[in-house]
C-alpha cells in the first residue's frame, strides 16, 4: 500500500512570490506521481504528472515538480504565483497497472495581491 | 484527455430521500471511477464501474447505500440512496485513460485519470 503526506494544508503567499507546496508520499514499490489543481467550485485537473525519465517535470502554466527518490517526494513549485493560481492542490500517488490512486489531503493555495 | 459532464452540479436534498448523479463521458471507456469529496478532506474512492460487470467497492462503501450503473462505455450513474447530513459531499466521476486499452501507450498503463467538473450534495 502507499500513502501521501501534504504537510501544509493552507499556504498564503503574496502575488509574484515563489512557492512550494510539499508533498512526501510511501510505498513500498515503485510509483507514478501527480499534482491536480481543484479550483473553487470545479472538478480536479491534472498538473503534472512523473511517469519515468527526466525527474523534473513541468506544466503548462509556469508549475515544475521534481521526483526525489531518496526523499520520496514530489514537492511543487513555481517562482512567480499569480492570483489566478489560488487553488486546492492535491498529490496523487500509484504504483502503476490497475492499481488504484492515493491522493494526499490537499494543500490550499492563496495568493494574496 | 477526455472531457466529462456530470449532472446535478449541485443539489440541496432531504434526509431520507435519494439522488442520482449522472456521469457522461465523450470518449468510450472501460473503467469509470465514483469519489466522494468530503468538506476539508482529499478524494475517497467509493467504487470502480466497468461496462458490463458489477460495480467494485472499496471498504466502506455499499451496493445498497451506492448503487451504480454502468450502461454503456459512455455513462454511468451513482445513487446515494438514504440520505444523511453526514453524505453531503462532493461527488466526482472519473475516468483514467492511462488504464484504458483504447488509449494505453508503451510501457503503459499508467493511471492518469481525469475528473468531472463534480456534484456538490447538501443534505439537510
Amino acid at each position: 500500500a502507499q500513502s501521501v503526506t501534504q504537510l501544509d494544508s493552507q499556504v498564503p503567499v503574496f502575488e509574484e512570490a515563489p512557492v512550494e507546496l510539499r508533498c512526501n508520499y510511501s510505498s513500498s514499490v515503485s510509483v507514478y506521481l501527480f499534482w491536480y489543481v481543484q479550483y473553487p467550485n470545479q472538478g480536479l485537473q491534472l498538473l503534472l504528472k512523473y511517469l519515468s525519465g527526466s525527474t523534473l517535470v513541468e506544466s503548462i502554466n509556469g508549475f515544475e515538480a521534481e521526483f526525489n527518490k531518496s526523499q520520496t517526494s514530489f514537492h511543487l513549485r513555481k517562482p512567480s504565483v499569480h492570483i489566478s493560481d489560488t487553488a486546492e492542490y492535491f498529490c496523487a500517488v500509484s504504483p502503476g497497472g490497475y492499481q488504484k490512486v492515493t491522493f494526499g489531503t490537499g494543500t490550499k493555495l492563496q495568493v494574496i495581491p | 484527455s477526455a472531457v466529462i459532464s456530470q449532472k446535478p452540479s449541485r443539489d440541496i436534498c432531504q434526509r431520507g430521500t435519494s439522488l442520482t448523479i449522472q456521469c457522461q463521458v465523450d470518449s468510450q471507456v472501460t473503467m469509470m471511477f465514483w469519489y466522494r469529496q468530503q468538506p476539508g478532506q482529499s478524494l475517497t474512492l467509493i467504487a470502480t464501474a466497468n461496462q458490463g460487470s458489477e460495480a467494485t467497492y472499496e471498504s466502506g462503501f455499499v451496493i445498497d447505500k451506492f448503487p451504480i450503473s454502468r450502461p454503456n462505455l459512455t455513462f454511468s450513474t451513482l445513487t446515494v440512496s438514504n440520505m444523511s447530513p453526514e453524505d453531503s459531499s462532493i461527488y466526482l466521476c472519473s475516468v483514467d485513460l492511462g488504464r484504458d486499452p483504447r488509449f494505453r501507450r508503451e510501457g503503459g498503463p499508467y493511471n492518469e485519470q481525469f475528473f468531472g467538473p463534480g456534484t456538490r450534495l447538501t443534505v439537510l
